[in-house]
């Protein structure tokens, strides 16, 4: 069974940094592009970042490019987010999403993790 | 513009047919992605690409476009569809955007 198991969220005060991670089983991780996609109540789902197989790729949403940084260890399974300088609008739910294909600009969300929750808070 | 539109809310009697839509002049470009969500529940990969269904997604479930807007068609609506549903699809900058998601109620 394909599996995406994220970690790292938590409560955290404006300007400070977090680093989510989500580990992958079930499947060959290094064949994949993979993303990160928040949702917060009001605003409902929001692509974060993607990164393609052998991180040739990368892409950010502009409300946190500079700020975020997407990674991943093929060798681990594992894929990461380190968030810098969070501000309360970063305040949400954030899922790791497996994508169709090796490339970033396919499909993506096939395999989802259950989300890991990062609250920003003063 | 990069937006995507969809309709906040969609109704359906058991057993009818149900057409979400979304609108969006990227889909004059791009195809678009539909996604379930239930409460709780992380989404679910519903139709990608020209109307490609994951393994395990009913043949209710089907996807197509005209112009610039996408639809998400589920003939034979059964109770357990009753979910939010997003439409999604890159923009001309390469990155992904959302639909607002349309609540559908299954009467």
């Amino acid at each position: 069974e394909m599996q995406l198991v994220e970690s790292g969220g938590g409560l955290v005060q404006p300007g400070r940094s977090l680093r989510l991670s989500c580990v992958a089983s079930g499947f060959t991780f290094e064949g994949y592009a993979m993303h990160w996609v928040r949702q917060t109540p009001g605003k409902g789902l929001e692509w974060v970042a993607g990164i393609s197989w052998n991180s040739g790729d990368l892409d950010y949403a502009d409300s946190v490019k500079g700020r975020f940084t997407i990674s991943r260890d093929n060798a681990k399974n594992a894929l990461y987010l380190q968030m810098n300088s969070l501000r309360h609008e970063d305040t949400a739910l954030y899922y790791c999403a497996k994508a169709v294909g090796i490339a970033l600009g396919g499909a993506l969300g096939d395999v989802w993790g259950h989300g890991t929750t990062v609250t920003v808070f003063s | 513009s990069s937006e995507l539109t969809q309709d906040p809310a969609v109704s359906v009697a058991l057993g009818q047919t149900a057409t979400i839509t979304c609108q969006g002049d990227i889909l004059r470009t791009y195809f678009a992605t539909w996604y379930q969500q239930k409460p709780g529940q992380a989404p679910v990969l519903l139709i990608y690409g020209t109307n490609t269904r994951p393994s395990g997604i009913p043949d209710r479930f089907s996807g197509s476009t005209s112009t610039n807007t996408a639809s998400l068609t589920i003939t034979g609506a059964q109770a357990e569809d009753e979910a939010v549903y997003y439409c999604s699809s890159r923009d001309f900058s390469a990155k992904f955007l959302f639909g607002g998601g349309t609540k559908l109620t299954v009467l």
